[in-house]
This record gives C-alpha cells, sequence and structure tokens, in this order.
C-alpha cells in the first residue's frame, strides 16, 4: 500500500502564496491523492483530487479559486494564493488503495499552516 | 445539503463496548458507500472501516479487525460503527464521511463534525 509523507508545518504571510507537498512512496507514480483541510475544533472537509494530470473531478463545496492542485512524479501538490486568516488549518492528503478482496484507506501526517 | 450527524461517543471501559451512529441527510444514502475515519487528540487521521452502499462488503483496519464492525440501515439513513474489546488506543474523535467515486477511485466528499470517543478506567 502506499505512504504518503507530508511536511508537519508551513507558513506565510496574509496575501502571500503557499504550496503544500505530499509525497507517495515509490512505485505510485500513477495515484491519485485527495486533499482535505481542516479548520481548528473542526471536521476535515475535502477541498479536491489530483493525479498527474492536475485536478481529477471538481472542487469540494465552497472551496475558493484560490486553491489548485498539480501532480508531478511522486509529488502531489496543493498551492493556496492570496493567503487569509481563514487559510490557517491542518491539511492531509489521501487516498485509497484496494488490492484483491484487501482494502486501505491511507493518509499524510498533515502538514500545519500557520498565518503570519 | 449534506449532514452527517455522529452520536454515541463517551467514555468507555477498556474492554467494554460502545456503538456510534451516524444519521445522513441530503442526499439519497442508499447510493453512497460510507466510512469511518478517527483521530486521536492533537494527531492525523486514521481510516476505520468502510462499507458499500448495500452493506454486502465492508473493510476494517488492521488497528480494529475482529474488535469493531460497521454497519448500515438504509431504510433508516443511519451507519453504525459496534465497537468492542475497547482499548486506550482507541480514543479519537470519529468521523462519518460519505465516499463518491470518480475516474476509478474514491474520495471522501462529506464529513461530519465528530464524536469522542475516551477509552478510560
Amino acid at each position: 500500500q502506499p505512504v504518503l509523507t507530508q511536511p508537519p508545518s508551513a507558513s506565510a504571510s496574509l496575501g502571500a502564496s503557499v504550496t503544500l507537498t505530499c509525497t507517495l512512496s515509490s512505485g505510485y507514480n500513477n495515484y491519485k491523492v485527495d486533499w482535505y483541510q481542516q479548520r481548528p475544533g473542526k471536521g476535515p472537509r475535502f477541498v479536491m483530487r489530483v493525479g498527474t494530470g492536475g485536478i481529477v473531478g471538481s472542487k469540494g463545496d465552497g472551496i475558493p479559486d484560490r486553491f489548485s492542485v498539480l501532480g508531478s512524479g511522486l509529488n502531489r501538490y496543493l498551492t493556496i494564493k492570496n493567503i487569509q486568516e481563514e487559510d490557517e488549518s491542518d491539511f492531509y492528503c489521501g487516498a485509497d488503495h484496494g488490492s484483491g478482496s484487501n482494502f486501505v484507506w491511507v493518509f499524510g501526517g498533515g502538514t500545519k499552516l500557520t498565518v503570519l | 445539503q449534506v449532514q452527517l450527524v455522529e452520536s454515541g461517543g463517551g467514555l468507555g471501559k477498556p474492554g467494554g463496548s460502545l456503538r456510534l451512529s451516524c444519521a445522513a441527510s441530503g442526499f439519497t444514502f442508499s447510493d453512497y458507500y460510507m466510512s469511518w475515519i478517527r483521530q486521536a487528540p492533537g494527531k492525523g487521521l486514521e481510516w476505520v472501516s468502510y462499507i458499500s452502499s448495500s452493506g454486502s462488503t465492508v473493510y476494517h483496519a488492521d488497528s480494529v479487525k475482529g474488535r469493531f464492525t460497521i454497519s448500515r440501515d438504509n431504510a433508516k439513513n443511519s451507519l453504525y460503527l459496534q465497537m468492542n474489546s475497547l482499548r486506550p488506543e482507541d480514543t479519537a474523535f470519529y468521523y462519518c464521511a460519505r465516499a463518491s467515486s470518480f475516474s476509478g477511485g474514491n474520495y471522501l466528499d462529506y464529513w461530519g463534525q465528530g464524536d469522542l470517543v475516551i477509552v478510560s478506567s
């Protein structure tokens, strides 16, 4: 099954841009990954799905145009432009993996985004 | 709009049992796979269980296999998680989430607000 790796923290100033990275383990170049945002004290919400060709499908409800994704090799990126205070959150990447009669859903450790 | 509301959490004793429920509304519940995900306080997300739209196929994480059972009642628009043989490491917020499919994969497009389970003597 794939392992998803995320840096534990990131920061950006109000109005600036930031790119968060989720790295798949070797051999999973073709996997799509989902991004989830979790604001303090809230449940996670779906942001969007990303493959090597970029966004797959549609953004989650209420996700602004400032959020975009890219995929390259084993990396899946989430970029946030014109950062707002409300963007301060934990961001997780996740992927489902089915093999025969087995199934798992894996998540990265999460990146805590601080807005300066 | 889609709503998922968890209930049934609280304090459970080691070795004891709890049953979580998730009430779904705003969509045709019987059309969707559903999942439980948990998050220990201050920690990351951990997938727990997954169930097909009819309930005929279920999957559980190795950490809960043989102790937890996911089920659903489509007539009641409800998802359940029966938790037996509780351990202190099961202490977490438990989220129910709706799973959608697109382009050969699955994603969790709506989540509840979570319900806290504390396992302690």
